[in-house]
């Protein structure tokens, strides 16, 4: 089944304590990219990857990084996480820069506390 | 900046009507236009993808039309069903890196 695996889907963490959110997809696409839901403002993209090796920021990238180093996984990393950082998360991937549509992943809910 | 607006932002019906969401975007140069259904606290189901060339998109009871000239999109939904209860969120695929710019959705509730 085509699809976009998000794990783990609920996070509780501490203030400052590293982690990682992993992200994969099955489908051979060129395109993924991050982003977070918060109630009142929506879906904003944080990172994006064009393709390997390329990432750029998207509109809220400060206290994230990403990283692509294979096609098919696109993970996102907190250094030091902040309550502000808690969200609602979203990868998704397309063939190339939204070519036949997005798919998106289930989510990860994210607390930090 | 891209912007997208989406009314109305809850809708209640009886089951059975048929019903519009309608979506309206600032930016011309649009990509391509993806309605997306969200059930409460889980991820995004694609419903229909209208790409910038085309008028509108059909699957099953929905349709959605994209009007690039007057900026908007509508999702028309038949014989509506409290399954179809959720939120619509639309979204604009923009030149701009492929992007999408998400409206702030639909929340509809269908009652029996």
């Amino acid at each position: 089944e085509a699809q976009v695996t998000q794990n783990p889907r609920y996070l509780i963490t501490v203030t400052g304590k590293k982690l990682t959110v992993t992200c994969s997809q099955n489908m051979n696409h060129e395109y993924m990219s991050w982003y977070r839901q918060d109630p009142g403002l929506g879906l904003r993209q944080i990172y994006y990857s064009m393709n390997v090796e390329v990432t750029d920021k998207g509109d809220v990238p400060e206290g994230y990084k990403v990283s692509r180093k294979e096609k098919r996984n696109f993970p996102l990393i907190l250094e030091s996480p902040s309550p502000n950082q808690t969200s609602l998360y979203f990868c998704a991937s397309s063939y190339s820069t939204g070519v036949g549509g997005y798919t998106f992943g289930s989510g990860t809910r994210l607390t930090v506390v | 900046k891209q912007e997208v607006t989406q009314i109305p932002a809850a809708l209640s019906v009886p089951e059975g009507e048929n019903l519009v969401l309608n979506c309206s975007f600032t930016d011309s140069a649009i990509y391509n236009l993806q309605w997306f259904r969200q059930d409460p606290g889980k991820g995004l189901t694609s419903l229909l993808l209208i790409q910038s060339s085309q008028r509108e998109q059909t699957s099953g009871r929905l349709n959605a039309s994209l009007d690039k000239s007057s900026g908007r999109s509508t999702l028309y939904i038949a014989a509506s069903q409290p399954g179809d209860s959720a939120t619509y969120l639309c979204a604009m695929g923009g030149t701009s890196y492929g992007k999408l710019t998400f409206g702030q959705g639909t929340i509809l509730t269908v009652h029996p």
